[in-house]
């Protein structure tokens, strides 16, 4: 079966950076697409972006540019999300998700399977 | 940037009932690229509803969504005790970012 099991709690201080990985298992890795979402303490979901696990690429929510990096490993089928100089609005659980559909077939972008969330504290 | 509001904010209602939920976008969203979300406390979103209307396999039939253009809605039939949670929209059509609204809390009455 699919799932997505994402790394442990970070705490982090202001300016930091955070990398957090999403193991992936039960699909081809390739095939399709990793989002990543994001949601404060006691607030809505908050959408950063999304990679092409066939080739990498990326679309990143502008709020992030210059300080988000999405990346994967298929040789661990791995994805991975790294935010630099970290805030204090930046606390939040982080969430990788996978698309609905392979990345080329519409529909692509809705998030079925989702990671259990990872925690991402900063403070000073 | 596209804006999904949903509107209520809360929503009291009692099982056996019918809940009806909406989300406006600020401007047409192509194809009807919409989606709904259930979220419940300490776990990640479930997927409910995409292109608008359509379930993935395992979401039972009291759910169903409609609409297009900038205005959606998510119909529960009759509320069971395991529907109360957060539930969201999702635009994913266009460019990113693909927004979520700010969240419907459907509570127990």
């Amino acid at each position: 079966q699919v799932q997505l099991v994402q790394s442990g709690a970070e705490v982090k201080k202001p300016g930091a950076s955070v990398k957090v990985s999403c193991k992936t298992s039960g699909y081809t890795f390739t095939s399709y697409g990793i989002t990543w979402v994001r949601q404060a303490p006691g607030q809505g979901l908050e959408w950063m972006g999304w990679i092409a696990a066939y080739n990498g690429n990326t679309n990143y929510a502008q709020k992030f540019q210059g300080r988000l990096t999405m990346t994967i490993d298929t040789s661990t089928i791995t994805a991975y999300l790294e935010l630099k100089s970290l805030r204090s609005d930046d606390t939040a659980v982080y969430y990788c998700a996978r698309g609905l559909t392979p990345w080329e077939i519409p529909h692509h972008l809705v998030n079925e399977y989702w990671g259990q969330g990872t925690l991402v504290t900063v403070s000073s | 940037e596209i804006v999904l509001t949903q509107s209520p904010g809360t929503l009291s209602l009692s099982p056996g009932e019918r809940a009806t939920l909406s989300c406006r976008a600020s401007q047409s969203i192509s194809s009807s690229y919409l989606a709904w979300y259930q979220q419940k406390p300490g776990q990640p979103p479930r997927l409910l509803i995409y292109g608008a209307s359509t379930r993935p396999t395992g979401i039972p039939d009291r759910f169903s969504g409609s609409g297009s253009g900038t205005d959606f809605t998510l119909t529960i039939s009759r509320l069971e005790p395991e529907d109360f949670a957060v539930y969201y929209c999702q635009q994913y059509g266009g460019s990113p970012p693909y927004s979520f609204g700010q969240g419907t809390n459907l509570e127990i009455k």
